[in-house]
């Protein structure tokens, strides 16, 4: 289930369901959008990026959906593995050098 | 994949001292970096912008004077936290935007340093 942190939501999944994060983002100028994976003390790790232009993007187990009409970001992990545990953050870009980060949401894999 | 290393990755200090932390872009020619703060359970926020060359673009509310940034070559930015106190404890990261990679497309890609956790007594 998801349940509200000190900071950070948190989404539990059992190993091999499928895990959805979402991110609502602020500026409707933002062309650009980014998901990380932030694993504990690391930097953040590209997963995979859209532009405003697409609805949907696929990568290797992962979907980006864009929904721009109601800023809403969303990451699809399929077939979730325990090494998909970390903190998921979302990221924004409105035409400048500047990335935005959203709030981000800890997923936590149990087996 | 193009590497981004942070320098140090830990590092501890009396209040009052300076720290600096350096962000080498490996095998890429970085002319922008940026360089964020990250509390406990926070995201990362947005302290400057830094270009090769010129002064770096600070964020609203962040002191210039006490985050200095230097972005003396293409592959290096340095920032120095100057007489830290214990609220600037905190973990820092670094980016930096492979320019070779090009805008046209999708890859606009940052790519991180490992980060910097600081402790200041």
């Amino acid at each position: 289930g998801e349940s509200v942190g000190l900071h950070l939501p948190t989404l539990s999944v059992q190993e091999g369901d499928n895990s959805i994060i979402n991110c609502a983002y602020s500026n409707s100028a933002s062309d650009y959008f980014i998901w990380y994976k932030q694993e504990s003390g690391k930097g953040p790790q590209f997963i995979i990026d859209i532009r405003s232009n697409m609805d949907k993007r696929q990568g290797q187990r992962v979907t980006v959906l864009l929904n721009k009409t109601v800023k809403h970001l969303s990451l699809q992990i399929a077939a979730t593995q325990p090494g998909d545990s970390a903190v998921y953050f979302c990221a924004e870009k409105n035409g400048t050098d500047k990335l935005i980060f959203g709030t981000g949401t800890r997923l936590q894999v149990f087996p | 994949g193009a590497v981004v290393s942070q320098h140090p990755s830990r590092v501890i200090c009396k209040s009052g001292t300076s720290v600096k932390i350096e962000c080498r872009s490996l095998d890429f020619q970085a002319t922008t970096m940026f360089w964020y703060r990250q509390f406990p359970k926070q995201s990362l926020m947005l302290m400057a912008t830094s270009n090769e060359g010129s002064k770096a673009t600070y964020e609203q509310g962040v002191e210039k004077d006490k985050f200095l940034i230097n972005h003396a070559s293409l592959t290096l930015s340095t920032l120095t936290v100057t007489s830290a106190h214990p609220e600037d404890s905190s973990f820092y990261i670094c980016s930096a935007r492979d320019r070779s990679v090009g805008t046209v497309g999708m890859n606009e890609k940052l790519f991180f340093g490992s980060g910097t956790q600081l402790s200041v007594l």
